[in-house]
């Protein structure tokens, strides 16, 4: 079945500096790969998403790029800022009807003031 | 938009009682639905996901069961509880194009 590896599992960056979170998916039918943050105690929001047939995406301080001969996909976050401390998740579902995502392990990222 | 209620929002069972949690959708019809498990500061385990009113896929063997009765109503449910059930359990459904969102959950602790 499908599989998604998620890496480093912490982060930690001082304010103002980028950070980066890679996947990688081993059923080459996926082709939704959408990013989730959650914060403690709480649901995971999605904060990003990617197609299979668009390499990159960007929406302000956050930006996913996707390499699909590969199977890896990556979110960046730009400018970090402490409210930007949270859990994220990669995930990846195929096309099919039922549409079930697979997650990542999760990377706790934590953005020093 | 859909919006997923989900309860109980915590509880706590002791070892060997039963469990029911239920999840409804509104603003949608036909909806996927899914429920997941997070374990304390772990990841997202998916359990059950359902396509339609009766139709339940399992993706792990374990002690928990589910059932679709209606349209946009998800039940989590067992018989007898472990230990090993505790956890953060988290309602899902599908919106347009893929998008999965995920509803308030429910905090299980067995004792």
């Amino acid at each position: 079945g499908e599989n998604v590896e998620q890496h480093p599992s912490t982060l930690s960056v001082q304010e103002g500096d980028s950070a980066v979170i890679k996947c990688t998916y081993s059923d080459s039918a996926s082709n939704y790969f959408p990013w989730y943050k959650q914060e403690l105690g709480k649901r995971p929001q999605l904060i990003i998403d990617i197609r299979s047939n668009v390499g990159e995406k960007k929406d302000q301080r956050i930006a996913v790029t996707l390499n699909k001969t590969a199977k890896h996909f990556s979110l960046h976050i730009t400018e970090t800022q402490p409210e930007d401390s949270a859990v994220y998740f990669c995930a990846a579902s195929r096309r099919d009807s039922s549409y079930k995502l697979i997650f990542g392990s999760g990377t706790r990222l934590l953005v020093r003031p | 938009s859909q919006t997923i209620h989900q309860w109980p929002a915590t509880l706590v069972q002791p070892v060997g009682s039963p469990l029911s949690l239920e999840c409804t959708v509104e603003g949608t019809s036909n909806p996927n639905l899914y429920w997941y498990r997070q374990a304390a500061g772990r990841g997202l385990q998916l359990l059950f996901y359902s396509v339609g009113i009766g139709q339940i896929s399992s993706e792990v063997p374990q002690n928990l069961s589910a059932s679709r009765p209606q349209d946009r109503q998800f039940i989590l449910s067992s018989k007898k509880l472990l230990l090993s059930d505790s956890g953060f359990y988290l309602c899902a459904c599908d919106g347009s194009g893929n998008t999965i969102y995920f509803g308030e959950g429910s905090w299980l602790t067995v004792v």
